[in-house]
């Protein structure tokens, strides 16, 4: 059974660098059963997509963060990144990293436990 | 962006009774290479992440409970709870992947009444 455990810094400074890992586990990364994806919930607010990786290198990211988002892959740590840049107080939430699964186009199954991150200075 | 809308924003049902929560998308998410609507429901719990319960609208997860069942086509989809337990007391989200960016609608708070 694959299952996601995010990390990284709770607290991150406006302008500053969001960097999260999901580590995975019970499977490798380099599996075509899964889209690599990140989702983020606002306090209060609906989800919100903001990108994928699949293992024929591929990344998809939704266009209204794709000039600051960027998905990654390390293959040997069996881990996949979220790294998003210039960040503000918007950008507060929790972080989910989830395993997309069907053919090309996703429902999520399974999710990590999710991470809040603050923004704040 | 496909917009997803959920009505109502809240809901109280009796223990035992019937819970139906509804869906709507802004334009078509059916699927043509398989005549299916490409639209999954979550259940959350507070302090835990989303759970799937159905996709490809009626399509439902290992697992899931059978009074849990999903339905409607085109733009209109509705998540019936049957014989309402304490337990499913949660937010509930819709999503659309017919088409990227994916988009959840804004949840339904159901709750015991």
């Amino acid at each position: 059974q694959v299952k996601l455990q995010e990390s990284g810094p709770g607290l991150v400074r406006p302008s500053q660098t969001l960097s999260l890992t999901c580590t995975v586990s019970g499977g490798p990364i380099n599996t075509r059963s899964f889209y690599w994806t990140w989702i983020r919930q606002p306090a209060g607010k609906r989800l919100e997509w903001i990108g994928r990786f699949f293992s024929d290198g591929g990344t998809i990211y939704n266009p209204s963060l794709k000039s600051r988002v960027t998905i990654s892959v390390d293959t040997a740590k069996n881990q996949f990144s979220l790294e998003l840049t210039s960040v503000t107080a918007a950008d507060t939430a929790v972080y989910y990293c989830a395993g997309g699964v069907g053919y090309v186009h996703n429902w999520y199954d399974p999710w990590g436990q999710g991470i809040l991150v603050t923004v704040s200075s | 962006d496909i917009v997803m809308t959920q009505s109502p924003d809240s809901l109280a049902v009796s223990l035992g009774e019937r819970a139906t929560l509804n869906c709507k998308s802004s334009q078509s998410i059916l699927y043509s290479s398989n005549n299916k609507n490409s639209l999954a429901w979550y259940q959350q719990k507070p302090g835990q992440p989303p759970r799937l319960l159905i996709f490809w609208a009626s399509t439902r997860e290992s697992g899931v409970p059978a009074r849990f069942s999903g339905s409607g086509s085109g733009t209109d989809f509705t998540l019936t709870i049957n014989n309402m337990q304490a337990e499913d007391v949660a937010l509930y989200y819709c999503q659309q992947y017919y088409s990227s960016p994916y988009t959840f609608g804004q949840g339904t708070k159901l709750e015991i009444k």
